[in-house]
């Protein structure tokens, strides 16, 4: 069963925009992690974000974390048409330290 | 140096057929896992593995389902005849540690389709 949600399912928007894409999580974690996922294949981590943080930058990634609302976004800045993936949020519990448990992903598609 | 390789990269067997999925983990990473993606499931965790110790079966969807990871590299999932809903994209990562606290590096998959 999946931990959470992701919000929106699809998202399309021309190239040189900005792409948000939120994940909610239903229990206390100990970090949250982004992967993006081509082609339905292998999937490749983005940016790992600890419970104790609230924001976290890599290139033109940008992810928030607010453990209170149990939410986080993934922004990613002046899109490119390679940009063109799933995006995965993943949570690690404190419990079940090992295990990501996924969101069912955001489709996203950069139009050049 | 290399990622995590799998193989094969695509399976078709037949029903009531048992399957072999192999995973070569990066070298020196200690932590093993496998998961599956399926259309109506999404990413499943399966099993976790951590050096000596005993694994994480808690993802294993039935008894036909078994892995085993020798001398702590290479992994075999491996399923027992096979049903039409096992049809999934399995996946092999491995990370630096055993705790939630570094990234996963997954292969590519192998996609199993079960006629």
């Amino acid at each position: 069963s999946q931990q959470g949600e992701e919000d929106p399912q699809a998202l399309s928007i021309q190239e040189g925009e900005n792409a948000t894409m939120n994940c909610s999580y239903k229990t206390s974690i100990n970090n949250l992690q982004w992967y993006r996922q081509n082609s339905g294949r292998g999937l490749v981590h983005l940016i790992l974000i600890r419970s104790n943080e609230r924001e976290k930058h890599s290139g033109r990634l940008r992810v928030t974390l607010d453990t209170s609302k149990k939410s986080s976004s993934l922004l990613i800045t002046a899109s490119r048409a390679a940009d063109t993936a799933s995006y995965f949020c993943a949570t690690t519990t404190i419990q079940g330290a090992q295990k990501l448990v996924f969101g069912q992903g955001t489709r996203l598609t950069i139009n050049p | 140096g290399a990622g995590v390789s799998q193989s094969p990269s695509n399976k078709v067997t037949e029903k009531g057929k048992d399957v072999e999925l192999r995973c070569d983990p990066i070298s020196g990473h200690t932590a093993l896992y496998w998961y599956r993606q399926s259309l109506g499931q999404g990413l499943e965790f399966l099993i976790y593995f951590q050096g000596n110790s005993a694994p994480d079966k808690s993802g294993l969807p039935s008894d036909r389902f078994s892995a085993e990871r020798t001398g702590g590299s290479v992994s075999t999932l491996t399923i027992q005849r096979t049903q039409q809903e096992d049809s999934a994209v399995y996946l092999c990562a491995s990370s630096r540690w055993p705790r939630g606290l570094a990234e996963q590096f997954f292969g590519p998959g192998t996609r199993l389709t079960v006629l």
